[in-house]
């Protein structure tokens, strides 16, 4: 079956920690994307990927670091420089950049204390 | 202001009834529009796009309204299985880092 995988679904960490988040797509999209989800608010873009070796900061990336090696994953490590870290991350692909649809992962929770 | 605003709700409503919900935008040059569905805690998945020329389907309609820079989401004969946050997304073509996600609209369906 095609799809984005994340894991793990939920992971605790102590503060201080840097921790890196998994996302895999077998859909065969170039663009990859991760964004933040705190309680009652919309999704926030923190990077983005169009391509193989390349990706972009989007409106919050301070505190992060991503890499986009293999066309199929897109890990996001949330540093300690992160001074919010706790939230629900989400990974999203699409086929292109900007203007196609994104199908998002299942999400990872994360709750540093 | 927020580039995308919607109204989170929430919204009460029979099962059975009709309820249909906003999404404003600012930017004009805002090209690509989208209705996403967010069960708690869940991801959010794409429940459709939204053409200049509107587009059904099935108790669904979404329409977009260019000149008053709006689009909106009617669901008709409501079912419980409706309930959840439902997310509008503006895109401008070709530029990942204008995808604006609304903070979602709260619906919830009694019985």
């Amino acid at each position: 079956d095609g799809g984005i995988t994340q894991s793990p679904k939920y992971l605790f960490r102590k503060e201080g920690q840097n921790v890196t988040l998994s996302c895999e797509q077998n859909l065969n999209h170039d663009a990859m994307y991760w964004y933040r989800q705190d309680p009652g608010q919309g999704l926030r873009l923190i990077y983005y990927s169009q391509i193989v070796n390349d990706f972009q900061k989007g409106d919050i990336a301070e505190g992060y670091s991503v890499s986009r090696e293999k066309k199929e994953s897109f890990p996001l490590t949330v540093t300690s420089a992160q001074k919010n870290p706790t939230a629900f991350y989400l990974c999203a692909s699409s086929p292109r950049t900007g203007e196609d649809e994104q199908y998002f992962g299942p999400g990872t929770r994360l709750t540093v204390t | 202001r927020k580039e995308v605003e919607q109204d989170p709700g929430p919204f009460n409503v029979p099962e059975g009834a009709t309820v249909a919900f906003n999404c404003t935008y600012s930017n004009s040059a805002s090209q690509s529009f989208f209705w996403y569905r967010q069960d708690c805690r869940k991801e959010p998945k794409l429940l459709m796009s939204v053409y200049s020329s509107g587009n059904e389907d099935g108790r669904f309609t979404a329409q977009l309204n260019r000149a008053s820079q709006y689009i909106s989401l009617l669901i008709r004969d409501s079912k419980l299985s409706d309930s959840a946050t439902y997310l509008c997304v503006v895109t401008r073509y070709s530029s990942a880092s204008k995808i604006i996600f609304g903070s979602g609209t709260r619906l919830s369906i009694r019985p």
